[in-house]
């Protein structure tokens, strides 16, 4: 069965520096892998997505993923945080018609 | 297009009542998806309908939750009756998906919170 795990529950970064969220993924075949980001009180917005092809995925608001099948992992990154990207990220899987999520990781941005 | 709409934004209920949320998907969307998120377990797909067909409901945690779509354009998720435990938020989502339905990109709500006391 497919399963994503993002080992970290809680990441405090300051504004400006560079951040990197980590999300393993657990499925056989071809994973079609995506990372959202909640806000406060809203609905989950997509950033980017990686089903095929070029390896690094750019997305919105700056922010990229890297797939490495070696290591299961789809990692996400930003060269400079802003106060803005505080929230919730996820990385769900969807190769099997329907979006299966790990817990999330809470993002905090500090001044 | 206005989103998935989903209503109501907030609801306070008390123990053993009935709720029932509502969602609006995308127009043109075939796909809809009902999940629930708490603090301990996260995102949890609940059920999700393909062309108002339900095609996987074993995410339902028991018989007190159903849910419905009657056409392309609602859905409807019932608790009845409900506990505090069912306190959280609940999203439905919309996806546009073709052929093996994989990878569609799922567009969501900005979600229910329940609560119950």
């Amino acid at each position: 069965a497919q399963s994503v795990t993002q080992p970290d529950i809680h990441i405090t970064v300051s504004e400006g520096a560079s951040l990197e969220l980590r999300c393993n993924y657990s499925y056989g075949a071809t994973p079609y892998l995506f990372w959202y980001v909640q806000s406060p009180g809203q609905g989950l917005q997509l950033l980017l997505k990686y089903f095929s092809g070029d390896t690094l995925v750019q997305g919105i608001k700056g922010f990229e993923a890297e797939f490495k099948r070696s290591q299961s992992s789809f990692n996400l990154r930003k060269p400079s945080v802003h106060w803005s990207d505080a929230a919730e990220y996820s990385c769900p899987e969807g190769g099997s018609e329907k979006l299966v999520f790990g817990k999330g990781t809470k993002l905090t941005v500090n001044p | 297009d206005a989103g998935v709409i989903q209503s109501p934004r907030h609801e306070v209920t008390e123990m053993g009542q009935e709720v029932t949320l509502r969602c609006k998907p995308i127009s043109g969307h075939n796909s809809l998806f009902w999940y629930r998120q708490t603090m301990m377990r996260g995102l949890e797909l609940l059920i999700y309908f393909n062309n108002n067909v339900p095609i996987d409901d074993s995410g339902m945690p028991e018989d007190r939750f159903s849910a419905k779509m009657p056409n392309a354009s609602f859905s409807t998720l019932k608790i009845q009756p409900s506990e505090p435990r069912d306190s959280a938020v609940y999203f439905c989502a919309s996806s546009l998906a073709r052929g093996d339905l994989k990878g569609a990109e799922a567009f969501f709500g900005q979600g229910t919170r329940l609560t119950v006391v």
